[in-house]
């Protein structure tokens, strides 16, 4: 079964930093999605992306944010001067018609 | 603007009995309604939608969830829980309005199946 794919699992990096998250939506899908999840909290959303432009942002996606669909697989969510509070799980989700396939989340620790 | 209430950070049963985690929404239009799990260090991970049709939908893993659109309402049940059940449960709506619309999210429900 086609899934969502995300890496690193992982990210630790220190304030001030660039980060880059990858994902790899599902193939034949045409809507992307960056959400994420401060520790304990609910799930938020950030961007939406489709026809290689971004559709939507929340007041969370700022300046310091930006997406990128490099080479048609490939779903990147760029953050340029990370923050203490950057830290949380950070989900790409892809989406046919009706139903977004979230992925596995990559966890951003910012020191 | 779209909101999603779960109202119980908590809810705690018994293995075998029926479970119920309640969800309520506000949005403009028609809703698309989702169900969906987290297990600890994990994605989120869908259980069950409701687009149009059978208030009724039945999802993954037996859960299923019953549209009441004068309520508001969106309440996950189970007739039986397993332990296994044990998680936190999302509920998100997103208005009938563009296919792009994003997913609002409730604040979550932590369930805890005891044996």
């Amino acid at each position: 079964e086609p899934e969502v794919t995300q890496t690193p699992s992982h990210q630790v990096t220190q304030m001030g930093q660039e980060v880059i998250l990858r994902c790899v939506p599902i193939s034949n899908h045409l809507y992307f999605y960056w959400y994420r999840q401060i520790l304990g909290q609910k799930v938020e959303f950030l961007v939406s992306f489709y026809n290689n432009e971004i559709s939507e942002k929340s007041e969370i996606f700022d300046d310091q944010f930006s997406v990128e669909r490099p080479d048609g697989s490939n779903f990147t969510l760029k953050i340029r001067s990370t923050k203490l509070e950057d830290s949380a799980m950070y989900f790409c989700a892809s989406k046919d018609y009706n139903e977004q396939f979230f992925g596995p989340g990559t966890r951003l620790t910012v020191l | 603007a779209q909101s999603v209430a779960q109202p119980e950070d908590q809810v705690n049963v018994a293995e075998g009995n029926p479970l119920t985690v309640k969800c309520t929404y506000s949005v403009s239009g028609n809703p698309y309604l989702f169900w969906y799990v987290q297990y600890p260090n994990r994605g989120l991970q869908f259980l069950l939608k409701y687009i149009t049709g059978d208030n009724l939908v039945k999802g993954s893993y037996g859960f299923e969830a019953e549209f009441n659109k004068s309520q508001t309402s969106f309440h996950l049940k189970k007739p039986s829980a397993l332990v296994s059940d044990s998680a936190l449960y999302f509920c998100a709506v997103s208005a009938l309005t563009s296919g792009n619309t994003p997913l609002v999210f409730g604040k979550g429900t932590r369930l805890s199946v005891i044996a």
